[in-house]
């Protein structure tokens, strides 16, 4: 199985900082045929169900604002908060689908300092 | 709107069965793969169950195979999750999602507890 490794379990931000939520692949998630890492973020605020924010590790899904940047390929990706809002405070998720059994990271709380 | 309403959750027996449904509406459901996903209380997402949009090909993970079964109806357009064998670690939220390129819609979920 895909171990999904994600850092750090938590974060305390004020309104307006960049916070960057890094996540690890225990194998490369590229795919050769399309050439695309299959890498997905979600953002899960108490009481919701998830959202996708970013798939293919960097095309933010319709609707989610451009302050929300998924970076990084094979084994190292990157989800980046510019100017956090108040509103972003939520667990992230990194989830990988290169391959069953789809696995997903651990989680990382964004909270208020 | 795209909507995905879970139904069929509640407390059930250790060893006991349940079904879970979910109704799809706002897109076209023949067209998307489906999916489980839950959430233990607490906990982190861990994906359940994969269907293919005909229904001929399933997938899941080592710790429900053989006890969770996934199904469609099309000209229905709802999902089903049929639950066997029980466990108290099957205790969780279970969501329906779309699956595309990760899980792009989902429901707001429904409660299984199990416990004696």
């Amino acid at each position: 199985d895909i171990v999904m490794t994600q850092s750090p379990s938590s974060l305390a931000v004020s309104a307006g900082e960049t916070v960057t939520i890094n996540c690890k692949s225990s194998q490369s998630l590229f795919g050769s045929v399309r050439q695309k890492n299959y890498l997905a973020w979600y953002q899960q605020k108490p009481g919701q169900s998830p959202k996708l924010l970013i798939y293919l590790a960097s095309t933010r899904e319709s609707g989610v604002p451009d302050r929300f940047i998924g970076s990084g390929s094979g084994t190292d990706f990157t989800l980046t908060i510019s100017s956090v809002q108040a509103e972003d405070l939520a667990n992230y998720y990194c989830q990988q689908y290169y391959d069953t059994p789809y696995t997903f990271g651990a989680g990382t709380k964004l909270e208020l300092k | 709107e795209v909507q995905l309403v879970e139904s069929g959750g509640g407390l059930v027996q250790p060893g006991r069965s349940l079904k879970l449904s979910c109704a799809a509406s706002g897109f076209t459901f023949s067209n998307y793969y489906m999916a489980w996903v839950r959430q233990a209380p607490k906990k982190g997402l861990e994906w359940v169950a994969t269907i293919s949009t005909s229904g001929s090909r399933t997938y899941y993970p080592d710790s429900v195979k053989g006890r969770f079964t996934i199904s469609r109806d099309n000209a229905k357009s709802s999902l089903y999750l049929q639950m066997n064998s029980l466990k108290s670690e099957d205790t969780a939220t279970y969501y329906c999602a779309s699956q595309q390129w990760g899980f792009a819609y989902w429901g707001q979920g429904t409660l299984v507890t199990v416990s004696s």
